[in-house]
């Protein structure tokens, strides 16, 4: 169990810009959760995928987020024109199937200046 | 999903023993009682989960009466290291999705 890996763990970005972010999930790991956080709040749901399929999207997910997991592996999140409400913890978890406890990895520090 | 209500803050000693409630009086039937730990500039950590009773795990023992409509993370014999959020989620396991809703959590604070 090598645990969840997120890629980078720092961005700082300039308004307007876009950024990805990548996640590799525990290897047997078929659920892949895509949450928010910003300073003082707990994490928020923005998505989640079952194997390659994304199932389910928050409304906080506007049109300028998009995720992807190819081939039921590791998962990026983009966030296009980024903008300074944007800034925040973006933390990425796996878990073995329904029902299974998530696995969190330490996330990346996204700053948009 | 139920919503939970926490204290926001918590402090205590080393070597104490610490009891973290969590409200959660519309807990639905299919709902389980999950904790997570977070530490600053990290992800949140699995602590325990529970239905009804007690649960005890290395870690931490979980108490739900039998209306459910609370809880209490029982942390024994704190250490500097405990210092972290705790934060208590209600959701449905054995469904087809698990969206976990986190509140803002209690800030625990252990000192020497």
């Amino acid at each position: 169990d090598t645990g969840v890996s997120q890629d980078p763990r720092h961005k700082i970005t300039k308004r307007g810009q876009n950024v990805t972010f990548r996640c590799d999930p525990i290897s047997e790991h078929n659920r892949l959760y895509w949450y928010r956080q910003t300073l003082g709040q707990g994490p928020e749901f923005l998505t989640y995928f079952q194997n390659e399929a994304q199932l389910e999207k928050s409304r906080l997910l506007s049109d300028r987020f998009s995720a992807e997991r190819p081939k039921g592996s590791f998962s990026t999140l983009e966030i296009q024109r980024t903008e300074q409400g944007d800034s925040a913890m973006y933390l990425c978890a796996s878990s073995l199937g329904a029902g299974e406890k998530l696995f969190f990895g330490s996330g990346t520090q996204l700053s948009v200046l | 999903l139920a919503k939970t209500t926490q204290p926001i803050s918590m402090d205590s000693y080393e070597g104490q023993e610490v009891n973290i409630t969590c409200s959660h009086n519309n807990i639905a039937t299919n709902d389980y009682i999950t904790w997570y730990q977070q530490f600053p500039s990290q992800g949140p950590r699995f602590i325990i989960q529970g239905y009804k009773t007690k649960v005890t795990n290395e870690v931490a023992s979980l108490f739900i009466p039998a209306d459910r409509k609370s809880s209490t993370l029982s942390l024994p014999r704190v250490s500097l290291s405990d210092t972290a959020v705790y934060y208590c989620l209600v959701g449905e396991v054995n469904t087809g999705f698990q969206k976990l809703v986190f509140g803002t959590g209690t800030r625990l604070l252990v000192s020497p």
